[in-house]
């Protein structure tokens, strides 16, 4: 795979429902970072994850949102109890290492998430 | 904190018209600037970057230059195309403030009719 996948890529669930949006990030790529795009904004850092450490989870709106990235490759982002506001495309970009070396980060196409 | 301003749009112009824009930058610490774009049902995809003052960026035509003075990057094309319609977002990067996540402008929609 050349690039970023991510899957659904489309996702409708009604509110109170758990989703699980899933990224696979290009092959090698230590850092993923997950962002949350609502319409017509930019998007919006969540979460930050070298290998399998979880390094930063400050942009997580609220704690229905986890994720994880057990074995330091495939990630999935959780929300669980699903509300209106969570509509939004869920981003998952990856970079080749952290920091200064690495922060080109290149993007999948997102999943794009309609709670009714 | 960080953020990043870029001018509203929708931007729509003619084919091979001249396009900036324009977008300004807050950051405590020493950032580098990148300009990524959208096009329709796609992922973001990263066009150009400077990591310090006085870099120019530049791909497809496009150059933006980083300008510390005025902490501002605008992006310019000479000669837009309609292939170049797509939602442009500028983006900051700051080292250590974030563990080295992007901060992103709201973006702005560039419409090029033939």
């Amino acid at each position: 795979g050349a690039g970023v996948s991510q899957s659904p890529r489309y996702k409708v669930a009604k509110r109170g429902q758990d989703v699980a949006l899933r990224c696979d990030p290009i092959s090698g790529h230590v850092s993923l970072f997950w962002y949350q795009q609502a319409l017509g904004q930019g998007p919006e850092f969540l979460t930050y994850f070298q290998n399998e450490a979880q390094l930063d989870k400050s942009g997580l709106p609220s704690d229905r949102f986890f994720a994880e990235r057990p074995e330091g490759s495939v990630s999935t982002l959780k929300i669980q109890r699903t509300q209106q506001e969570d509509s939004a495309v869920y981003l998952c970009a990856s970079s080749l290492a952290g920091g200064l070396a690495g922060y080109e980060q290149y993007f999948g196409p997102g999943t794009r998430l309609t709670v009714t | 904190g960080d953020s990043v301003t870029q001018m509203e749009g929708p931007v729509t112009l003619s084919e091979e018209a001249f396009l900036t824009i324009n977008c300004t930058y807050t950051a405590t610490g020493y950032p580098s600037l990148f300009w990524y774009v959208q096009y329709p049902g796609e992922g973001l995809q990263l066009l150009l970057k400077a990591t310090k003052a006085d870099d120019k960026g530049s791909n497809k035509g496009f150059e933006a230059t980083y300008r510390k003075e005025t902490t501002s990057f605008h992006l310019e094309k000479g000669s837009v195309q309609v292939s170049d319609s797509a939602v442009y977002f500028c983006a900051l990067f700051v080292y250590g403030g974030s563990q080295g996540n992007l901060i992103f402008g709201k973006g702005t929609k560039l419409s090029v009719k033939p």
